[in-house]
């Protein structure tokens, strides 16, 4: 039953050790997003893919990258974490014909030590 | 602009009480506006979605109200049960031309439904 899928659920690094979190969906959504929420926060839009086309916020660090492979799939790539990194990651997908209506992931949690 | 900002930050009631969350935005060309439900520990969930070309919404027992004059939005909950208490966000959807569009979060707010 799960539509948007994101794993691991809880993800510890160390600081400045690349890591990888990964979405996958099964809505067959052209649009997916990656977002970051920090505690107590409102979600903030990192990147999201226009199927193939990559569009990223302007105030995205270059330390975030992110690769989708196929439609299923996205990974949000952080080249080396710091501290500030800690958040909740957040994959979101929708439709490329109502894009305002956005699926949301359960979230991986990253703790940077 | 792309200003969300969402009122109270905490609002405690007790069970089967009404709550009320207010959002005003500053887009005027934002015409889609959903409210995200998160509870703890999970990714948020759309609970309710409005469009400008209608003033009211509902669903069961919760409601949201458009005034897209005076820009701004509330989600209604009526009959409030422990199972609501969550963080509640607001959001406005704004597009910038292309693909380039994003939704615009308020900060939300911790609702505490009190048995």
């Amino acid at each position: 039953d799960a539509m948007v899928i994101q794993n691991p659920r809880y993800q510890v690094t160390q600081f400045g050790k690349p890591v990888t979190l990964s979405c996958s969906q099964t809505l067959n959504h052209n649009v997916m997003y990656w977002y970051q929420q920090k505690s107590s926060q409102a979600p903030k839009l990192l990147f999201h893919y226009y199927d193939k086309d990559f569009n990223n916020e302007a105030d995205t660090p270059d330390n975030f990258q992110s690769r989708r492979p196929n439609t299923s799939f996205c990974f949000l790539d952080i080249r080396s974490p710091g501290l500030g990194d800690a958040a909740m990651y957040l994959c979101a997908t929708s439709r490329t014909d109502s894009k305002e209506t956005q699926y949301f992931g359960p979230g991986t949690r990253l703790l940077v030590l | 602009g792309e200003n969300v900002e969402q009122h109270p930050s905490t609002l405690s009631v007790q069970e089967g009480d009404s709550a009320v969350i207010k959002c005003t935005y500053s887009d005027s060309a934002s015409n889609y506006f959903p409210w995200y439900k998160q509870e703890l520990g999970k990714g948020p969930q759309l609970i309710i979605d409005i469009r400008s070309n209608v003033g009211e919404k509902k669903d069961q027992r919760i409601a949201v109200t458009l005034n897209k004059t005076a820009k701004h939005f509330s989600l209604h909950i009526t009959e409030t049960q422990p199972e609501d208490s969550a963080v509640y966000f607001c959001a406005q959807f704004g597009y910038r031309g292309g693909s380039n569009y994003k939704l615009t979060f308020g900060k939300g707010t911790l609702l505490t439904v009190n048995p």
